[in-house]
């Protein structure tokens, strides 16, 4: 079935690094856009990242360029956030999350299929 | 940015009421509106995308109408299992995609 896993995350001290991984199973990786999103406890929704099939196209959160990456390997089904001089307000879970379509006149993007989420605690 | 303003926030209703939640967007964002329900500890689920088409497998219960600057989300009959945190996401103006703070539905 659809399934996204994903992996990575953990306690680290600010400044530190956090490599975050995400499995996807049951579709065909290389044709959706997918997105990182993120929620801080007790708190909303926040996107994150999100890049295209191919990888050509990659934007960024504004509190988080500069200091995350994100990439994906198309023939592992494989999708990476690597998260750098990180901060205690990155705390969160960090979720995954495939890009579908639906077209009419237009296309209209929405997250259809999302992981488990990962936790990511940066403290001291 | 466009921002996402949910009301209320929070609402208390019992079994079998109908519920209403709003979603305005700052500027239009013609009806490119989706829809989630998070359960405390689990991932968001899709509802509504494209402001009214119910995703597959949603009851039909849910429904999703509005176009520009205002959306609702309607629950027709509120079942035990619908208690949870709505959220609402605009897909027009990315990026940043942006989510609304969301409305927590509690049993009254």
């Amino acid at each position: 079935q659809v399934q996204l896993v994903e992996s990575g995350g953990g306690l680290v001290k600010p400044g530190g690094s956090l490599r975050l991984s995400c499995a996807a199973s049951g579709f065909t990786f290389s044709d959706y856009y997918m997105s990182w999103v993120r929620q801080a406890p007790g708190k909303g929704l926040e996107w994150v990242s999100y890049l295209g099939g191919s990888g050509g196209t990659i934007y960024y959160a504004d509190s988080v360029k500069g200091r995350f990456t994100v990439s994906r390997d198309n023939a592992k089904n494989s999708l990476s956030l690597q998260m750098n001089s990180l901060r205690a307000e990155d705390t969160a879970v960090y979720y995954c999350a495939r890009w579908s379509v639906y077209r009419d006149d237009f296309s209209y993007y929405y997250m259809d299929v999302w992981g488990k989420g990962t936790t990511v605690t940066v403290s001291s | 940015d466009i921002q996402m303003t949910q009301s209320p926030s929070s609402l208390s209703a019992s079994v079998g009421d109908r519920v209403t939640i709003t979603c305005r967007a700052s500027q239009s964002i013609n009806n490119y509106l989706n829809w989630y329900q998070q359960k405390p500890g689990k991932a968001p689920k899709l509802l509504i995308y494209a402001a009214s088409n119910l995703q597959s497998g949603v009851p039909s219960r849910f429904s999703g109408s509005g176009s520009g600057t205002d959306f609702t989300l309607t629950i027709s009959s509120l079942q035990p299992e619908d208690f949870a945190t709505y959220y609402c996401q605009q897909s027009y103006n990315t990026p940043p995609l942006t989510f609304g703070g969301g409305t927590k539905v509690e049993i009254k």
